[in-house]
């Protein structure tokens, strides 16, 4: 069954601190999407990243980076220098052939507290 | 800025009232969805539009009723809520290509309160 996992439920780090927030997924399918997504106190999913399963490059953008580990089944994402701003709980969404054109499974979130 | 608009922001409703959640998207998606979210918790999907048929009905309650006026119109009517059903209503878009990998946009979600 598909399934993935946020372990960690609440991080807090001070400003310019790097932070790396886990996600580990299962899934049978060979062929398969993760995203992350942000959502910040105003309520609204703010997409970040889509990576497919073929494609395990590390991704770069700004202070964001992700780094994608079939092997572990891990898509793990680092914010480098940590602000204020980037203080919201942050999904690791899976989707497969099993789940479909329109779901996503995604995790219970982290919540990340950047502290001034 | 969101390309998914939502309003109201919030409502508050009492659990004999009639109101609506609209919700409107310009990035010629032909998929559109409903979600719920319950605090501290990942949304759960509701109901899914595709070019304006209804798709998927997870098992949600009646009291909820979706309607797809056009490609870029999603509503949700909502009846005789009960307390429980409040949480923040999300509304989002994707492209509908066939299989998995659609990315899914959000919008800023509607905040109901049910008294």
């Amino acid at each position: 069954a598909q399934k993935v996992t946020q372990a960690q439920t609440e991080i807090s780090v001070v400003e310019k601190e790097d932070v790396t927030l886990d996600c580990v997924y299962e899934t049978r399918d060979t062929t398969y999407y993760l995203f992350w997504y942000k959502q910040p106190p105003s309520g609204e999913l703010v997409f970040l990243i889509r990576r497919n399963s073929f494609d395990e490059q590390n991704e770069i953008s700004g202070r964001y980076s992700w780094n994608f580990q079939k092997s572990t089944s891990s898509f793990n994402f680092t914010i480098t220098a940590s602000q204020v701003v980037d203080s919201a709980v942050y999904f690791c969404a899976l989707s497969d052939i099993t789940s479909g054109t329109y779901k996503y499974i995604f995790g219970t979130g982290t919540r990340l507290k950047v502290l001034a | 800025d969101t390309e998914v608009t939502q309003t109201p922001k919030h409502l508050v409703m009492g659990m004999t009232n009639k109101k609506s959640l609209k919700c409107e998207q310009h990035m010629g998606h032909r998929a559109m969805y409903w979600y719920k979210q319950k605090a501290k918790k990942p949304p759960e999907l509701m109901f899914v539009y595709s070019y304006e048929k209804l798709s998927i009905n997870e098992s949600v309650p009646s009291r909820f009723s979706p309607e797809c006026p056009n490609s870029s119109l999603l509503n949700l009517h909502l009846h005789a809520l009960q307390p429980e059903d409040s949480a923040l209503y999300l509304c989002a878009s994707s492209q509908d290509r066939t299989g998995p990998g659609n990315t899914i946009y959000f919008g800023e979600g509607s905040w109901l309160t049910v008294v």
